[in-house]
C-alpha cells in the first residue's frame, strides 16, 4: 500500500535556525497538508496545498512558515527562524482529491528546538 | 471555524468489552468525519470514516454513527483486544473550505487483558 514518507524522522536544531521538513506524498494524490502535534496534545492543522498554491492556512502558519513543492514528488515545510515553541511532531498528509477523500498521514518528523 | 469536542479523554475497558467514544462538532457544513488511531510515537492511522449522507458505517469490530441534527458522531469498538489500546482522535472536515481536518482532543483507550 502506498505511503506518505517524511524525512528526517528527527531533527534537532538551535533556536533561530532555519529548518526544512520534507515529505513525499502518495504519487496520485493532489492535495497536500502539514499538521503538527505538540507532545500530549491533539493534531493541529497548519496548511493545505493544491495546484501549487496554498489553499488554506491556520493562525499557527505565520510568516515564519512556508511550503513549497520544488519538484514533482517532494513537498516541503520551511520554518525560517525556529522558536522553542515550534518543538513538536510535524505530520505531512495527502489526499487523492478534494471531495470526501481520506487524508493519509506520514510517520512524522519530530522537531526539537534547543 | 469548526470546533470538535471529544469524550471521554481516557477510557479503560476489560478485554472483550465494548468501547464508545463520542464527538460533537460545531459547523453544520462539515461533511466528512474520519477517525484516527494513534499508537505511541506513530502516525495517526485512519481506521474508519463516515460521510454526511450516511448515518452509520461498520467495518468488522468498528462502527461509526453520525447524527447530523445533533451534530455528533460516535466510534464503537466491540470485542476489544489489547492491541486496540491507543489514542483515538475524531475529526471533522468541511470540504471546499481548504480541506482542513479539525481534530478532537483525543481519547486514550486502555484495554486490560
Amino acid at each position: 500500500e502506498p505511503e506518505v514518507t517524511q524525512t528526517p524522522s528527527h531533527q534537532v536544531t538551535q533556536m533561530g535556525q532555519e529548518v526544512i521538513l520534507r515529505c513525499v506524498p502518495i504519487s496520485n494524490h493532489l492535495y497536500f497538508y502539514w499538521y503538527r502535534q505538540i507532545l500530549g496534545q491533539k493534531v493541529e492543522f497548519l496548511v493545505s496545498f493544491y495546484n501549487n498554491e496554498i489553499s488554506e492556512k491556520s493562525e499557527i502558519f505565520d510568516d515564519q512558515f512556508s511550503v513549497e513543492r520544488p519538484d514533482g514528488s517532494n513537498f516541503t515545510l520551511k520554518i525560517r527562524s525556529t522558536k522553542l515553541e515550534d518543538s513538536a511532531m510535524y505530520f505531512c498528509a495527502s489526499s487523492e482529491t478534494v471531495s470526501n477523500q481520506p487524508q493519509h498521514f506520514g510517520d512524522g518528523t519530530r522537531l526539537s528546538i534547543l | 471555524g469548526e470546533n470538535v469536542e471529544q469524550h471521554p479523554s481516557t477510557l479503560s475497558v476489560q478485554e472483550g468489552d465494548s468501547a464508545v467514544i463520542k464527538c460533537t462538532y460545531s459547523d453544520s457544513a462539515s461533511n466528512y468525519f474520519p477517525w484516527y488511531k494513534q499508537e505511541l510515537g506513530k502516525r495517526p492511522q485512519l481506521i474508519i470514516d463516515i460521510r454526511s449522507n450516511v448515518g452509520e458505517k461498520k467495518d468488522q469490530r468498528i462502527a461509526v454513527t453520525l447524527n447530523k441534527t445533533a451534530k455528533h458522531f460516535s466510534l464503537h469498538i466491540t470485542e476489544t483486544q489489547p492491541e486496540d489500546s491507543a489514542v483515538y482522535f475524531c475529526a471533522a472536515i468541511t470540504y471546499n473550505a481548504g480541506n482542513m481536518l479539525t481534530f478532537g482532543g483525543g481519547t486514550r483507550l486502555m484495554v486490560k487483558p
